[in-house]
């Protein structure tokens, strides 16, 4: 089974922080996301890889950034949290064989509070 | 731009009720469509997908046709269990976007005994 591991199941910063959240996969997938999830909203993307040291923005990549040193590793940065970065994290990774039906799986989420 | 619409939850039904959750999109080309499911406190995994008009999708109970000519791709189960309480949210992914998802505003599912 694909397992997707995110470092931390909450956490609560403060504004103006540098926040780092990780997220491991073991199933040697080329492509990783960030999404964020908040209510109404659905996910949207933040930041996506398709390869080491490669990175692409989504379609708010606005106060993120990335990193992408390892295959297996995909961190999302928060340079100064704030409160508006409020949100429910979601990393996911897929095979990266270029095929639109291919499935992304999921972690469990971060829930990120920023006071 | 490529987007998804769903009907809007909560919904809430008794145990083995019918159960349809409405999903329309807009694609500039010929997309694949999936539905995920997010249980209480875990991450998203893909219930069912159809990668081409008139596919039929299913999975534990699930349905879902893709319908080119309504552009719908609606989630069906004949009996909802309380087991299948959960967020469902619909998504597209595009020929040429490197297998990017874009996803509905999530329906919530609360199936009552």
């Amino acid at each position: 089974d694909v397992k997707v591991t995110q470092s931390s199941r909450y956490l609560v910063k403060r504004t103006g922080e540098k926040v780092f959240l990780e997220c491991v996969q073991d199933m040697d997938h080329e492509n990783m996301f960030w999404y964020r999830q908040d209510p109404g909203l659905g996910l949207r993307l933040i930041y996506f890889s398709y390869d080491v040291k490669m990175k692409e923005k989504g379609d708010i990549p606005e106060g993120y950034s990335v990193s992408r040193e390892k295959k297996e590793r995909f961190s999302l940065i928060l340079e100064s949290a704030s409160t508006n970065q409020t949100s429910m994290y979601l990393c996911a990774s897929s095979t990266g064989r270029g095929d639109i039906q291919e499935t992304q799986y999921f972690g469990p989420g971060t829930r990120l509070l920023v006071l | 731009g490529d987007s998804v619409t769903q009907m809007e939850g909560p919904v809430t039904l008794s145990e083995e009720a019918f159960l349809t959750i409405n999903c329309t999109y807009t694609a500039t080309g010929y997309p694949s469509l999936f539905w995920y499911v997010q249980y209480p406190g875990e991450g998203l995994q893909l219930l069912l997908k159809a990668t081409k008009a008139d596919d039929k999708g299913s999975n534990k109970g699930f349905e879902a046709t893709y319908r080119k000519e309504t552009t719908s791709f609606h989630l069906e189960k004949g009996s909802v269990q309380v087991s299948d309480s959960a967020v469902y949210f619909c998504a597209l992914s595009e020929y040429n976007q490197g297998g990017k998802l874009i996803f509905g505003q999530g329906t919530e599912l609360s199936v009552k005994p």
